[in-house]
């Protein structure tokens, strides 16, 4: 069936590096990749989506790239702060259906 | 996101109890789903509603029932709780006709217990 896999679990970077972390979807249809950021008692929130016919985004000091072609893409967060400490989300979408396929998170911890 | 609501925010119960989580929402979306997040396995879809006339099961809706009251309002009810249904519950909604139809809102969350 659909899936997505995300990678890392869990990782910790020091105050101003850089974390990257890797998603990849097995359904060729697949059309849009949000991300959503989860912070403590809260409900997740979008930060940055790609849609496949870019590859590559940018917002401020995220970026999101894509490579249609080995199914996978990626959230890039440069000079990292610790507010950015949370659990993040990819998905994948195929335009035209309502099922999110989400990957399974990734807790991102910034280290001051 | 204060345009989603939920109630209760934290619930504990026990074995074989029913128990209904709410969802509310002022965003004027048209589609409603229910999400239930484990540790370590994202989050799974329980039901989707595309309008309030259109309930559809999703991955694991075994156990699970919803109903859509109104355009604004979708609840989940579990008819007989069991421990391994203890888990977080999130509610999300989209909008169908928006340029951003695919975005999905979440509400913060209900922390379920079941004992």
């Amino acid at each position: 069936g659909e899936n997505v896999e995300q990678h890392p679990s869990t990782l910790s970077v020091q105050e101003g590096d850089s974390a990257v972390i890797k998603c990849t979807y097995s359904d060729s249809a697949s059309n849009y990749f949000p991300w959503y950021k989860q912070e403590l008692g809260k409900g997740p929130q979008l930060i940055i989506d790609i849609r496949s016919n870019v590859g590559e985004k940018k917002d401020q000091r995220i970026a999101v790239t894509l490579n249609k072609t080995a199914k996978h893409f990626s959230l890039h967060i440069t000079e990292t702060q610790p507010e950015d400490s949370a659990v993040y989300f990819c998905a994948a979408i195929t335009s035209g259906t309502y099922k999110y396929i989400f990957g399974t998170g990734t807790r991102l911890k910034v280290l001051a | 996101d204060a345009d989603v609501t939920q109630t209760p925010r934290n619930r504990i119960t026990k074995t074989g109890k029913r128990i209904m989580l709410e969802c509310s929402q002022t965003k004027g979306h048209d589609r409603m789903y229910w999400y239930r997040q484990d540790p370590g396995l994202g989050l799974q879809l329980i039901y989707y509603s595309f309008d309030v006339k259109d309930i559809n099961k999703g991955e694991i809706s075994d156990g699970y029932s919803v109903s859509r009251q109104a355009q604004a309002k979708f609840s989940l009810s579990l008819e007989s709780a069991i421990p391994n249904q203890t888990a977080l519950y999130f509610c999300a909604t989209s909008d169908s006709s928006g340029a951003s139809y695919n975005e999905q809102f979440f509400g913060p969350g209900t922390r379920l217990t079941v004992l």
